[in-house]
């Protein structure tokens, strides 16, 4: 079976840095995706990891870590707009679908 | 068309009756898959195709059926629509194995 971890809610003040957790359990590993989904649309794509180390894009940051089954996405300069929810996701072997866990509601405060 | 396109946007649905949800993608994706996303439970897959002609059961295949007749259509039909099927569906299309999920815009369905 697959099993995937992130918290639920998290809160933010604008301008501060978050760092969200995902560990996973999964039979095969070929990939991890951390997606933003803004309440009412669709989940956008933000990072794709699937070596071990740190992929950064702009204020966005992911990190993987294959032997503990754990990733982060961290958001620095935090913004009022990044408010959403945040997807972990991860594909067991080359051709399956992605798997989600339950997604984290950042809230980011004044 | 551009990206991937769901039809209808939103839909109120009498118990039992027959309904189709559309999805349509103009990148030429071999997958496409079929998503139910609830409050408190996430992301949840129901049928999936990785290549025209084929398909696969998800997580939550019950009640739901796919046909993959070609590369760009992947419709969902709910045989007998019940209450607990009231969800967001959201349909999605990678490019090849392990390369990430492009998502339609979702199609809100209400079952009363």
């Amino acid at each position: 079976g697959q099993n995937i971890d992130q918290p639920t809610e998290m809160t933010a003040t604008e301008g501060a840095i978050v760092q969200i957790n995902c560990t996973y359990q999964t039979s095969g590993f070929n990939g991890l995706f951390w997606y933003q989904q803004h309440a009412g649309e669709a989940p956008t794509f933000l990072s794709y990891n699937v070596l071990d180390g740190l992929e950064e894009k702009g204020r966005f940051s992911s990190f993987l870590s294959r032997s503990k089954g754990y990733s982060y996405l961290l958001l620095k300069e935090l913004q009022m707009k990044d408010s959403a929810s945040y997807l972990c996701a991860v594909r067991d072997s080359g051709n399956t679908p992605l798997v989600f866990g339950k997604g984290t509601r950042l809230s980011v405060i004044a | 068309i551009a990206g991937i396109t769901q039809a209808p946007t939103s839909q109120i649905l009498a118990a039992g009756r027959r309904m189709t949800l559309r999805c349509t993608q103009d990148m030429r994706h071999n997958a496409m898959y079929w998503y139910r996303q609830d409050l408190g439970l996430g992301l949840r897959l129901i049928h999936y195709s990785n290549t025209a002609g084929t398909t696969g059961k998800g997580e939550v295949p019950d009640g739901y059926s796919v046909s993959r007749a070609n590369t760009d259509d992947f419709p969902l039909t709910l045989a007998s629509a019940v209450p607990s099927q009231t969800s967001v569906y959201f349909c999605a299309s990678s490019d090849y194995g392990g390369s990430e999920a492009f998502f339609g815009q979702g199609t809100r369905l209400t079952v009363v």
